[in-house]
């Protein structure tokens, strides 16, 4: 079935720093890649589509300058949190669209705490 | 605006008997809905969907129904195993299994009791 790997699985860096986050599709191509943020006993809230070879489409209200998206080929997205602050700690998933019965294939997420 | 609910935060189920787990939506452009579940720490898992044109959708223990008229469906797993203990997420998107939007209910924590 379809597979996507999620990079790292945890993280935690000072206050200020950058973070990536990698994603990809390991035996299908995905054209569109999703990112979700998930907080403590919340939904997962879409933050930005991420599409390859244009620029990505953010959700209201999250910044883009923040959370800086490259779809750099079919089979990667990555999902760089700029100057992380400690209100950025949380669980981010990716997902790629695959066969369009089976759904949504989900990343194993991350979780990111700024300390 | 909520536009898919999961109303019940939890619900324990003995081992054995069958658990329901219910979605609300008020978009009535939704239509097509997803079931995924998700253990702690991980990425959610794909259980099971629905396209509007159909009121049931049945793999192995898990039944999905969907009633159009009440914005309502719900997930039948029967029989319950300790394994199905986990956070069930309901989803919904307009445009069909094509669209790439997916909006979530906040989601269910099953706890299947041995």
């Amino acid at each position: 079935g379809a597979v996507v790997s999620q990079h790292p699985s945890r993280v935690i860096c000072k206050s200020g720093t950058s973070v990536k986050i990698e994603c990809r599709s390991l035996d299908f191509q995905a054209t569109t890649m999703f990112w979700y943020r998930q907080f403590p006993k919340q939904s997962l809230m879409l933050m930005a589509t991420s599409n390859e070879g244009s620029k990505a489409t953010y959700e209201q209200g999250v910044e883009k300058d923040k959370f800086l998206i490259n779809h750099a080929s079919l089979t990667l997205s990555t999902l760089t949190v700029a100057s992380a602050h400690p209100e950025d700690s949380s669980f981010y998933i990716c997902s790629a669209r695959a066969r369009a019965e089976r759904g949504y294939t989900f990343g194993s997420g991350t979780r990111l705490t700024v300390v | 605006d909520q536009q898919v609910k999961q109303n019940s935060p939890s619900l324990s189920v003995q081992e054995g008997r069958i658990s329901i787990l219910n979605c609300d939506y008020t978009n009535s452009m939704f239509d097509y809905f997803l079931w995924y579940k998700k253990y702690p720490a991980e990425g959610p898992t794909f259980l099971i969907s629905i396209s509007s044109i159909k009121d049931k959708n049945e793999d192995g223990r898990f039944t999905v129904f969907l009633n159009k008229s009440a914005k309502h469906l719900s997930l039948h797993i029967v029989p319950s195993q300790p394994g199905d203990s986990a956070v069930y997420f309901c989803a919904a998107s307009a445009g069909g299994a094509g669209s790439y939007q997916l909006t979530f209910g906040k989601g269910t924590k099953l706890s299947v009791i041995p």
